[in-house]
């Protein structure tokens, strides 16, 4: 079967770095996206990586190894406002996107 | 604001109600989702439509009816429901649902529904 694991919550400081992880098992594998959810909102698209390396976009980064099934978000001097849910998604051979349950990141002040 | 819009925002239903759910996207795009989002789990495709055709239906029961009269409207009609139905429903769109690598899907603020 098809599975994308993603940490349940994880909790940082403001001001700090954060990475959260993403590990998948799809049937092929097409790109994986990042979105950020806010508490009764809609997602949002961060990131989409479909190559190895690391994709930089301002204070938000994101990872992607193939090989290892294995991307990261990394978010760097946090704000109260990166409080939020971030979903993970890879695009299966059959460009069919499979989702994550998603991270709910809090941020202590 | 995405350019997704969703109404409404909040339902609370009996099960042997009917409702609906609307959603209005204003990009231009040619696809819909309707997607399930429940507390701690994936998000659950639903339902996909491409230029007013669906095209994909995840084995969703026949209590969740959708309809796309065309590509800026969708909708979900809603019957007899269970109470395991209660959760966020989102819509979402992209500008196609080809075999496209890189297709980004917008997202509308979702409908949360109570099923009593």
């Amino acid at each position: 079967g098809q599975n994308i694991d993603q940490p349940t919550e994880m909790t940082a400081t403001e001001g700090a770095i954060v990475q959260i992880n993403c590990t998948y098992q799809t049937s092929g594998f097409n790109g994986l996206f990042w979105y950020q959810q806010h508490a009764g909102e809609a997602p949002t698209f961060l990131s989409y990586n479909v190559l190895d390396g690391l994709e930089e976009k301002g204070r938000f980064s994101s990872f992607l190894s193939r090989s290892k099934g294995y991307s990261y978000l990394l978010l760097k001097e946090l704000q109260m406002k990166d409080s939020a849910s971030y979903l993970c998604a890879v695009l299966d051979s059959n460009y069919q996107l499979i989702w994550g349950a998603g991270t709910k990141l809090i941020i202590k002040p | 604001e995405t350019g997704v819009t969703q109404t409404p925002r909040h339902l609370v239903m009996g099960m042997t109600n009917k409702k609906s759910l609307k959603c209005e996207q204003h990009l231009g795009h040619n696809a819909m989702y309707w997607y399930k989002q429940s507390a701690k789990k994936p998000l659950e495709l639903m339902f996909v439509y491409s230029l007013e055709e669906r095209v994909e239906n995840n084995s969703v029961p026949s209590r969740f009816s959708p309809e796309c009269p065309n590509s800026s409207h969708l909708f979900l009609h809603l019957h007899t429901l269970q109470p395991e139905d209660s959760a966020l429903y989102l819509c979402a769109s992209s500008q196609d649902f080809t075999g496209l690598a890189y297709n980004e899907q917008f997202f509308g603020p979702g409908t949360r529904l109570t099923v009593l």
